[in-house]
């Protein structure tokens, strides 16, 4: 039963514009949350991160948001780059558990 | 620094065979995670060895999995008697370890894993 879903597996979106990326989780334990970027033939590598304290979290071009009551995350990508084009997962953990529970993940291609 | 390197790349086998796959961690890094992505599925939990106490086999499906540790540095992580349903890419991730829970999961190429 997977507790992280990543609904849309794919998203395209023109360069410049805003990609919106969605998750949605069951576990109302989750409280840390971790999206990561993963290129063809490499492994997922680490993008931004939210604690459950926070509603926002924002490093240069990403921005993540997280509504604890609905159970949603989202992963804002402004202005979206060619070098975007990915596959983006989200994560969770809870507590003091180092597994991190994973979505599908989505396919972002960002047209020229 | 060098990443977590994984071997082999890709890996083809019969059904019914064992296979190994290993993992080199990120120097340092005293925790150690498997995780497998099927098709069109999120990763999944296998094994997490941190430094030296009983790793955690929760996400091991059966006991046809088994992974180890050497040293507190490289893993194998050994499929007997593979099924087709175990074809995947399996992935090794390592971790600091630093303090408490989250701690940000540094990942490996991954090994495809093709069971005809």
């Amino acid at each position: 039963d997977q507790q992280v879903k990543q609904n849309s597996p794919s998203l395209s979106v023109q360069e410049g514009r805003i990609s919106i990326l969605n998750c949605d989780y069951t576990n109302s334990m989750f409280d840390y949350f971790l999206w990561y970027k993963k290129y063809p033939a490499e492994g997922p590598t680490f993008l931004i991160s939210i604690s459950s304290i926070k509603d926002k979290n924002e490093d240069g071009r990403f921005t993540v948001f997280l509504n604890k009551s609905a159970k949603h995350l989202s992963l804002h990508i402004v202005p979206s780059q060619p070098g975007d084009s990915a596959v983006y997962f989200c994560a969770a953990s809870e507590g003091n558990d180092y597994k991190l529970s994973f979505g599908a993940g989505t396919t972002v291609t960002v047209r020229a | 620094g060098a990443g977590v390197s994984q071997s082999p790349s890709n890996k083809v086998t019969e059904k019914g065979k064992d296979v190994e796959l290993r993992c080199d961690p990120i120097s340092g890094h005293t925790a150690l995670y498997w995780y497998r992505q099927s098709l069109g599925q999120g990763l999944e939990f296998l094994i997490y060895f941190q430094g030296n106490s009983a790793p955690d086999k929760s996400g091991l499906p059966s006991d046809r999995f088994s992974a180890e540790r050497t040293g507190g540095s490289v893993s194998t992580l050994t499929i007997q008697r593979t099924q087709q349903e175990d074809s995947a890419v399996y992935l090794c991730a390592s971790s600091p370890a630093l303090g408490r829970a989250p701690d940000t999961q540094y990942f490996g190429p991954g090994t495809r894993l093709t069971v005809l």
